[in-house]
């Protein structure tokens, strides 16, 4: 039962470095998200991808790139990372879009 | 203002309390709402899932959704230990936005 798996599980980066968090479901979901959650900020929606070949910013996207790389892994980059997106990122999927997510175990991210 | 809020607690009960968790919303075109918790470190797991008005039960759970009042409960009955967690609630409406998430509110139920 893996279900949706996240890599890494922790990292520390310095400013300005780059760095690709990794996603893959093997529930057969077409859609994909990146959430960001911060304390007392709740789960904040960077990007998303309803289907496979399409990608859409959602509340939050600014720093951020996305590739979904085929129907089972969406990836999430940093370019240039700032102290701003020290968070716990979390990657989820849904068999259509914005229907019950299911997500990963997060990766909990500083940039120092 | 936020599209769902919660408050974020802590809220603090003894075991085998009745726990109420609210949540308010404020796009009256919202229909599917859904309860998530939250672990420490851990990732959030979809609890209920609930559309339109009234309540839905599921074992010691139940959501109610009040459409007119634009509000989400969900009650715990006989609270355990283990349902210490930090419990979300989401919204979709089901035309083309995006699920959003309330802040979230941390239970801790003690023994």
């Amino acid at each position: 039962n893996a279900g949706v798996t996240q890599t890494p599980k922790f990292q520390v980066l310095k400013t300005g470095q780059s760095m690709t968090l990794q996603c893959a479901q093997d529930m057969n979901h077409n859609s994909m998200y990146w959430y960001r959650q911060d304390p007392g900020m709740g789960l904040r929606l960077i990007y998303y991808s309803a289907s496979e070949g399409t990608t859409d910013k959602g509340e939050v996207p600014n720093g951020y790139n996305v590739s979904r790389l085929n129907k089972r892994e969406f990836s999430l980059r940093l370019e240039s990372a700032a102290p701003s997106q020290t968070s716990v990122y979390f990657c989820a999927s849904s068999e259509v879009k914005d229907t019950e997510a299911f997500f990963g175990q997060g990766t909990r991210l500083t940039v120092v | 203002q936020k599209e769902v809020e919660q408050d974020p607690g802590p809220l603090s009960v003894p075991e085998g309390a009745i726990v109420s968790l609210n949540c308010t919303y404020s796009n009256s075109a919202f229909q599917y709402f859904m309860w998530y918790r939250q672990y420490s470190r851990k990732g959030p797991e979809l609890l209920m899932y609930t559309y339109s008005s009234g309540n839905k039960e599921d074992g010691r759970f139940t959501a109610q959704v009040d459409k007119s009042s634009k509000y989400i409960s969900l009650f715990i009955r006989d609270s355990q230990p283990s349902d210490s967690a930090t419990y979300l609630c989401a919204r979709n409406d089901n035309a083309g936005n995006m699920l959003t998430f309330g802040g979230g509110t941390r239970l801790m139920v003690k023994p």
